[in-house]
Formats: C-alpha cells, structure tokens, sequence
C-alpha cells in the first residue's frame, strides 16, 4: 500500500482480555518496528523484524507480549491478560532496508491507541 | 546502549521567527545517524531530517536545518520562519549497527500567531 496501515485505529478493552493490534507495512519493505509510546512520553522499541531474520525481541516488557510477521508482510502484535498500564499508543513503522545502504528511514502509521479499563 | 536526551519538555515561538531545539545523545559507534521526527496532534509521525554521522556536512530540508556537533555528541534542530503548521511534538532520534531506532522523550513546540 501507500502508507503503513494499523489497526484498529482506537481498542478499548477490559483488564485481563487479550488484544491484537496489526500493521499492515509498505508493500516492499523488509524492516518493520513496533514501538510504544505512552501518554506525554517518548518512544519505547518494542520489536524489529528484518526480512528473514529471526526478530529483535529485546524491547517486550514482559511475556504477555508476542509479535509475529508472516509471510515477510503483515505483522499481529499481542497482548495476552491486558493491565492498565498496557494503555498506551502501539505504533508501527516499517523501511526498506537497514542502516548499512542507508535505507533506514522509517515511515510510520498513524498507530493503534490501546485502553484498558 | 544508546541514549538520547531532549532536556527541554516544550517550547513556544512567535510566527515567522527562528527556533532552535536542543538533542544530545550517548554511543560509542563511529558511523550512526541521526534524525528529527515531528508528531503532529494526529499522531503520525513524520522524519524532517536526517543526519549521516560521517558526513561534516549538517543536513537542510527547506527550511528546517541541523547543527551536529560530533565531538559533543550534539544535533540540535533550527526551524526558521517558523509557521502555525509546526506546531508538534518532535523527536530526536538514533540509529547505528543494530538499527534500532532510540528516541528522545520529545520537545513540545508551540507557535504563536
């Protein structure tokens, strides 16, 4: 597609449900990011996928956070036993290569905006 | 580990004029880059510039310029004729071998007709 495309685009769920937030890159693009960003604050990297590598795991705050990317495409991040501090904006981004040519420039979606009550 | 640090939290201009926001960040790799992201209230997040650690060169965009200091490990961002439509949120940001991208907490700026 034309941009990176997330959704949905606003969850409100209740503390203890399982969410899924998806993202959807821009068509060609090997690297795809999942970042954080609670409210007021900065980014927080969550996870990296480039090609066929195995993934950047180190950013997940806990084990109740999965991401997966198939087919080298669409990517699903979950949230398994949501708690309130969960709430925050999942933002994915995705670019057409690493930083080694230069093809590190990430384009963003306009993000998922995740509440738990 | 990398870190970047935007100290100021916001900060407010007058149309037409020239503002300067402040980035300093911590690595210990030789060939990185930097790069100025601005949120606007609609949440997505667009790059303004970008930096190649290599280069002595500091990047323009238009009328959004750097000025990176190596040395001191800083890269701050001047917008000039500053305009109503840059009113965001922007981001420093880092990227080096690892091609995670680090980000600052972020400088509100505001401008004032």
């Amino acid at each position: 597609g034309a941009g990176v495309s997330q959704s949905p685009s606003n969850k409100v769920t209740e503390k203890g449900k399982d969410v899924e937030l998806r993202c959807d890159p821009i068509s060609g693009h090997t690297a795809l990011y999942w970042y954080r960003q609670s409210l007021g604050q900065g980014l927080e990297f969550l996870i990296y996928f480039q090609g066929n590598s195995a993934p950047d795991k180190s950013g997940l705050p806990s084990d109740r956070f999965s991401a997966e990317r198939t087919g080298g495409s669409v990517s699903t991040l979950t949230i398994q036993r949501t708690q309130q501090e969960d709430s925050a904006v999942y933002l994915c981004a995705s670019s057409s290569g690493g930083w080694r040519d230069g093809a590190n420039v990430l384009t963003f979606g306009a993000g998922s905006r995740l509440t738990v009550l | 580990a990398q870190t970047v640090t935007q100290s100021q939290p916001e900060m407010s201009v007058q149309e037409a004029e020239t503002v300067t926001l402040s980035c300093t960040y911590d690595t210990s790799e030789s060939n990185y880059y930097l790069f100025w992201y601005k949120q606007p209230p609609s949440r997505q997040m667009i790059l303004v510039i970008r930096q190649e650690a290599y280069k002595q060169q500091n990047a323009t965009e238009n009328r959004f310029s750097v000025n990176f200091q190596k040395a001191a490990k800083s890269f701050s961002l001047k917008i000039s004729d500053s305009q109503l439509g840059d009113t965001a949120m922007y981001f420093c940001a880092f990227t080096g071998a690892n091609s995670k991208l680090t980000f600052g907490k972020g400088i509100t700026l505001s401008v004032r007709p």
